[in-house]
């Protein structure tokens, strides 16, 4: 398996500027989790889909951050207009619903100037 | 007050040395994974335990449900192993993270 895809791996991108984040689960996992790394505050779970429904988004910063999930096999998370303090690296991870086993993308890590 | 606990948060050792990473933990769990993340690198599963002990290589993870404890041993450390080591919890649907232990190994 491929594991999980995420794109891009690293952006960087202007104050004010839209971002879009890319997730593609690996195969077959009905729940994926969009993580925030940062120096500061370790990862922070942003949201979490089950079944690409939204379960739990009070961990998204506030209104300019919205992840979508149009089907089974991918997601978004968009940072519109993106702020420097929003620098960070942002990992997408799945699993199966119940199941113990997480697996992490590689990250993107995004630079906001 | 976070729902897992590591110490200690930074560790430097000399080649060789045993390492010991702790962790512990405030909710209940169905597993409890020990991840790994080199600099500029991703997040990859080194152990998932839901009890007692697993072994891989030089690497060896406890579980302790009843102390709501785990532990991560490195034998004969290796500069290689310099990493981040992360304790996870798995509660419910959800995962909580520790912070991070900060491992350097010096040859």
């Amino acid at each position: 398996d491929a594991g999980v895809i995420q794109s891009p791996r690293h952006e960087v991108t202007e104050m004010g500027q839209e971002v879009t984040l890319r997730c593609k689960p690996i195969s077959g996992h009905n729940s994926l989790f969009w993580y925030r790394q940062t120096m500061m505050r370790g990862l922070e779970l942003l949201i979490y889909f089950n079944n690409n429904v939204p379960i739990d988004d009070s961990g998204m910063p506030e209104d300019r951050f919205s992840a979508k999930m149009p089907n089974a096999s991918f997601s978004t998370l968009k940072i519109q207009p993106s702020e420097p303090r929003d620098s960070a690296v942002y990992f997408c991870a799945s699993s199966l619903i119940g199941a113990e086993a997480i697996y992490f993308g590689e990250g993107s890590w995004l630079t906001v100037v | 007050k976070n729902e897992v606990e590591q110490s200690p948060q930074n560790l430097t050792a000399q080649e060789g040395e045993f390492i010991t990473i702790n962790c512990s933990y405030s909710v209940g769990i169905s597993a409890l994974h020990w991840l790994q993340q080199h600099p500029g690198g991703g997040i990859v599963s080194l152990f998932m335990l839901s009890s007692g002990k697993k072994k891989h290589g030089r690497l060896i993870a406890t579980i302790n449900i009843q102390e709501k404890h785990s532990s991560l041993h490195i034998t004969a450390s290796h500069p290689r192993d310099s990493a981040v080591y992360i304790c996870a919890v798995r509660s419910g649907n959800q995962f909580y993270f520790g912070t991070g232990t900060s491992l350097t190994v010096i040859p």
